[in-house]
């Protein structure tokens, strides 16, 4: 079975800052997606950024990047520029790409922005 | 609007009683599924569908019952609730064709039991 683990219960990083936050996940498979969600005080899910695994580059969305290792299988999600509405809990999720649509998500990251 | 739609938003029960949460979609996804949220555990799948007629547990079933009649509706029955099932709970739709692979999540049900 798949596990996804978030290391960082807490984060915190200044306005206009860079910050990033640690995912790693165990599989045997070798074909799968990757995501990151953000979850605002609304409590809507909100898919930030996804990386295939067989693409070697890097997503990238806005000031959103990914540094995706599948050797080590780490995928961190960089936040550049840090503005207060990225003020939320991160999940990152694992789906395989075969089978059904089940997402394994990770215990998540609660980022802070400090004004 | 397009989407995933949940009810109710809220809801508070007492122990043994029963209840449905709705989820629908009208995006035509054949998948749909269930997840619950706990402080500190992230979401857990409880049932998933790939079709009508078609529904198979999750992580986490017991206590959860789903049907699938049609594919824009997907509801989760609490047949006897208990306070271990205070939770949040989240329907999600997806499909395999175009853009909705990666897939789309409802409002949430925070449910209390009592």
């Amino acid at each position: 079975a798949q596990t996804v683990t978030q290391s960082q219960p807490e984060m915190s990083v200044q306005e206009a800052e860079t910050v990033t936050l640690s995912c790693t996940y165990d599989t045997s498979e070798s074909d799968y997606y990757l995501f990151w969600y953000k979850q605002p005080p609304s409590r809507q899910m909100i898919l930030v950024i996804r990386q295939e695994a067989y693409k070697q580059q890097n997503a990238t969305e806005n000031r959103f990047s990914v540094n995706f290792q599948k050797a080590a299988k780490s995928f961190s999600l960089k936040i550049s520029d840090s503005q207060l509405g990225d003020a939320a809990m991160y999940f990152c999720a694992y789906r395989s790409n075969f089978g059904n649509e089940k997402l394994t998500f990770g215990t998540g990251t609660r980022l802070t922005i400090i004004p | 609007n397009a989407g995933v739609t949940q009810t109710p938003k809220f809801q508070v029960l007492k122990t043994g009683q029963s209840m449905t949460l709705q989820c629908a979609q009208d995006m035509n996804h054949e998948y749909m599924s269930w997840y619950r949220q706990d402080p500190g555990m992230g979401l857990r799948l409880i049932h998933y569908s790939v079709g009508a007629g078609i529904t198979d547990q999750g992580e986490v079933p017991n206590g959860y019952n789903v049907s699938r009649s049609t594919t824009e509706d997907f509801p989760l029955r609490l047949l006897s609730a208990a306070p271990s099932q205070t939770s949040v709970y989240f329907c999600a739709s997806s499909s395999r064709l175009g853009s909705s692979i990666f897939g789309t999540f409802g409002s949430g049900t925070r449910l209390t039991v009592v």
